[in-house]
């Protein structure tokens, strides 16, 4: 069975600075989907960013880069110049690319950003 | 567009009561998951709608969940005979296909008394 693991219970960081959210997973698979949702107090889960396992170029959305170790199996996410609006929960989440799709989410780490 | 919506928001309950829960996904998804998120247990996956084929449930907790989908659009949740443990906030979410990115509701807040 497929695990999703994030370490990070809580972080924080000053606004306008770097901060790196871990995630690992296990797999057995070599064709499969990453993806990091946001979930603000709304609990409005919102797509921040997505990665296919054949690519092996790191995937950026804006702010939001990833860092995929595919053999290491390791999916980090990079927030670079950190905004109050960044403040949420972060989820890290897989999907196969087959079969079914229901996503596997890690436990989530809670982003606090400083003033 | 109009995004994934859910109702109700907000569902407060006594013990033993039936709920239904609504969501509403985007048009032309034709996948439609349904999650649980509680307190400690993170999020789990409950059940799948693929277009016309049959449902997967092999996520559902217990044979007191069932689920729906009218006409490939709408899907309707319902719990019966309702727990306290079933106090949690249940997730819709759509995608335009197997391979494509789920796109989330907004959550109803399911509280059992």
């Amino acid at each position: 069975a497929q695990t999703v693991t994030q370490s990070q219970p809580e972080m924080s960081v000053q606004e306008a600075e770097t901060v790196t959210l871990s995630c690992t997973y296990d797999t057995s698979e070599s064709d499969y989907y990453l993806f990091w949702y946001k979930q603000p107090p709304s609990r409005q889960m919102i797509l921040v960013i997505r990665q296919e396992a054949y690519k092996q170029q790191n995937a950026t959305e804006n702010r939001f880069s990833v860092n995929f170790q595919k053999a290491a199996k390791s999916f980090s996410l990079k927030i670079s110049d950190s905004q109050l609006g960044d403040a949420a929960m972060y989820f890290c989440a897989y999907k196969p690319n087959f079969g079914n799709e229901k996503l596997t989410f890690g436990t989530g780490t809670r982003l606090t950003i400083i003033p | 567009g109009a995004g994934v919506s859910q109702s109700p928001s907000n569902k407060v309950t006594e013990k033993g009561k039936d709920v239904e829960l609504r969501c509403d996904p985007i048009s032309g998804h034709t996948a439609l998951y349904w999650y649980r998120q509680s307190l400690g247990q993170g999020l789990e996956f409950l059940i799948y709608f693929q277009g016309n084929s049959a449902p997967d449930k092999s996520g559902l907790p217990s044979d007191r969940f069932s689920a729906e989908r009218t006409g490939g659009s709408v899907s309707t949740l319902t719990i019966q005979r309702t727990q306290q443990e079933d106090s949690a906030v249940y997730l819709c979410a759509s995608s335009p296909g197997t391979v494509g990115t789920q796109y989330f509701g907004p959550g109803t807040r399911l509280l059992v008394l």
